[in-house]
């Protein structure tokens, strides 16, 4: 069965300051991994995604992740953190189509100033 | 505006009441599903549909119900049977039927059990 651990409840950095969420994955096959951020009660937001093609995937807002497969893993970066970037961040599986994502638990960042 | 609406945003149910969570959307997307986020836990897939009049049960579909008459609708029931229905509830759609499409999601609807 798919999972997807988030292995940091929560990760604190100052404002620009490099900044990663971590997540690793297990699937049967190929892996489609996607973050999204929440930010208080909102519905979720989409940032980026890997299907596949180059290990390193932009997104929205400057976030970027990195996919390797050997340490299956798929890390959420920004270079230099803002404080508006303070939000619920999940990353998310599926090995195959006709399958529902499968979300971790959520890592909250917070980004002080 | 295409998107997707949940309603109402917030509820509150007394126990053995049964009640029915709205998701409506206009983006012409074939697949939609139904999720739980309670603090701590992430999300959690409670049911999800690819195609009217078609639905599978999620991780979490015990004491929920749910029906796909129009592809724009996916109406979620929290049965009296459902033991801890106090959550914030997501609804989400996607594009296509394949592996790559990302999941867009409504506001939510946060329900309390009083």
């Amino acid at each position: 069965a798919q999972s997807v651990a988030q292995p940091e409840d929560q990760v604190n950095v100052a404002e620009g300051n490099p900044l990663t969420v971590k997540c690793t994955y297990s699937v049967s096959g190929n892996p489609y991994l996607f973050w999204y951020v929440q930010y208080p009660n909102r519905g979720l937001q989409f940032l980026l995604k890997y299907i596949t093609g180059d290990n390193l995937v932009k997104g929205s807002y400057g976030f970027e992740a990195e996919f390797n497969k050997s340490q299956t893993s798929f890390h959420l970066k920004k270079p230099s953190a803002l404080v508006s970037d303070s939000a619920l961040y999940f990353c998310a599986v599926r090995d195959k189509a006709g399958t529902a994502l499968i979300f971790g638990k959520g890592t909250t960042l917070s980004v002080s100033s | 505006d295409g998107g997707i609406t949940q309603s109402p945003k917030y509820l509150f149910r007394k126990e053995g009441q049964n009640v029915t969570l709205s998701c409506e959307q206009n983006l012409n997307h074939d697949a939609m599903y139904w999720y739980r986020q309670d603090p701590g836990q992430g999300l959690r897939l409670i049911y999800y549909s690819q195609i009217v009049n078609d639905f599978q049960k999620g991780d979490i579909a015990e004491g929920y119900s749910v029906s796909r008459e129009k592809k724009e609708s996916f109406p979620l029931t929290v049965t009296s049977a459902q033991k801890n229905p106090t959550a914030f509830y997501l609804c989400a759609t996607q594009a296509g039927q394949g592996y790559t499409g990302e999941l867009f999601f409504g506001e939510g609807s946060r329900l309390t059990v009083l």
